[in-house]
């Protein structure tokens, strides 16, 4: 199974931050990748896919890069709704992986 | 709209059964696959499988080792996901979640039910 290894794991960041969360795969998948937004509690939400195109109805301050093995998720202003858990999803082979996540708090 | 409304908590003993189910409507349903996803407290996510609503055919994550199995009813756009042989370390919410793209196997999942929190205690 193709591994994806996401970091960091936990990052601290304030109001109006960049922040950049990066996703590595164990072998290279293309852009055959999805990036995921989680609440606690809530279902997670699909952000980015086939690795840089927005999803419908996401603010343009998400957006993804990458292709091979390495991937990026950039928030180019960190606005209060955007802390969560963030998690990257690879859809190359079976079985799809996800990264562990990136908890991104206050 | 489209809704993916799932079946409530259930708990069950180690090596009992659990059938999730999990309602799409707003949508023409037999256009797009339908994935399961776990959740384990506290951890990360993990891909179980996929049901093509419309013939049926599925494809499972081998670790699950033959405990695992979708199915549909097309009468009443039902996905099912059964779990056999429960030991503790399947105390998870699990997620029905739908592919964005019609008629494609893709991982990108626009829409997902609210979840089912199976505990598996005795």
């Amino acid at each position: 199974a193709i591994q994806m290894t996401q970091s960091p794991s936990s990052l601290s960041a304030s109001v109006g931050d960049r922040v950049t969360i990066t996703c590595r795969a164990s072998q290279g998948i293309r852009n055959d990748l999805g990036w995921y937004q989680q609440k606690p509690g809530k279902a997670p939400n699909l952000l980015i896919f086939a690795a840089s195109s927005l999803q419908s109805g996401v603010p343009s301050r998400f957006s993804g890069s990458g292709s091979g093995t390495d991937f990026t998720l950039t928030i180019s202003s960190l606005q209060p709704e955007d802390f969560a858990t963030y998690y990257c999803l690879q859809d190359y082979s079976y079985p799809y992986t996800f990264g562990q996540g990136t908890k991104l708090e206050i | 709209q489209v809704q993916l409304v799932q079946s409530g908590a259930e708990v069950k003993k180690p090596g009992a059964s659990v059938k999730v189910s999990c309602k799409a409507s707003g949508y023409t349903v037999i256009a797009h696959y339908l994935h399961w996803v776990r959740q384990a407290p506290g951890q990360g996510l993990e891909w179980m499988g996929w049901i093509n609503p419309n013939t049926g055919d599925t494809n499972y994550v081998q670790s699950f080792h033959g405990r695992v199995t979708m199915t549909r009813d097309t009468s009443n756009d039902t996905a099912y996901m059964e779990l056999s042989s429960l030991r503790s370390d399947d105390t998870a919410v699990y997620y029905c979640a739908r592919a964005k793209g019609r008629s494609t196997r893709e991982g990108y999942f626009d829409y997902w039910g609210q979840g089912t929190l199976v505990t598996v205690s005795s």
